[in-house]
């Protein structure tokens, strides 16, 4: 199966700030194949971005995704309060699909 | 507006087989999606269990060695997961989603249900 590690696991940012979170596969996926996902506590994954750039609907323009073969990055341009949260990577082009170990941004 | 529902107990004894049910309302479960499974262990990570399609056509995480079963119920628009022999390791939140048919990202997702493997 195919591995996604993120990093890093923790990213300490103020509000405003620029946040930018890497998920790296253990071979290559098809861009149309990652989404990211954010997670707040006690809630649902909510699907932000799929096939590594398209941002999902309703999903604010400060969400941007890149990448491609084995390299994927999100990006939040300016951190709001209501983005903090732990955000996930997912491949779903090889079975099984798999998920990325997460990382926190949290407020410096 | 698409809204999944998980159901069923709390609380399984070890050995004994996980029973959950996803109800799905505002969208027909025999339309061009697949319907999946995940969880996530108290403090953990996301695990993609599995999806079905409404054909019964299914695709199950090999890692839980054949003890996953799904089916789905068209007339109740609804599906279902059975998870046996289950052990401590099996605590987590299950939560249900739909998944893309040709890309399986999972864009609707039911808040979740926790099952705690106890005697």
């Amino acid at each position: 199966e195919i591995v996604l590690t993120q990093s890093p696991g923790t990213l300490s940012l103020s509000p405003g700030e620029r946040a930018t979170l890497s998920c790296r596969a253990s071979q290559s996926v098809s861009s149309w194949h990652l989404a990211w996902y954010q997670q707040k506590p006690g809630q649902a994954p909510r699907l932000l971005i799929y096939g590594a750039s398209n941002r999902a609907t309703g999903i604010p323009d400060r969400f941007s995704g890149s990448g491609s073969g084995t390299d994927f990055t999100l990006t939040i341009s300016r951190l709001e309060p209501e983005d903090f949260a732990v955000f996930y990577c997912q491949q779903y082009g090889s079975s099984p699909d798999t998920f990325g170990q997460g990382t926190k941004v949290e407020i410096k | 507006q698409v809204q999944l529902q998980e159901s069923g107990p709390g609380l399984v004894k070890p050995s004994e087989t996980l029973s959950l049910t996803c109800a799905v309302s505002g969208y027909s479960i025999t339309s061009d999606y697949y319907w999946g499974w995940t969880r996530q262990p108290p403090g953990k990570g996301l695990q993609w269990i599995g999806s079905i399609y409404h054909t019964g056509n299914t695709d199950y995480n090999p890692s839980l060695k054949g003890r996953v079963t799904m089916s789905i119920d068209t007339s109740k628009n609804q599906f279902s997961l059975r998870l046996t022999s289950v052990t401590a390791a099996d605590t987590a939140v299950y939560r249900c989603a739909r998944r893309g048919f040709n890309y399986g990202y999972l864009d609707y997702w039911g808040q979740g249900i926790l099952v705690t493997v106890s005697s």
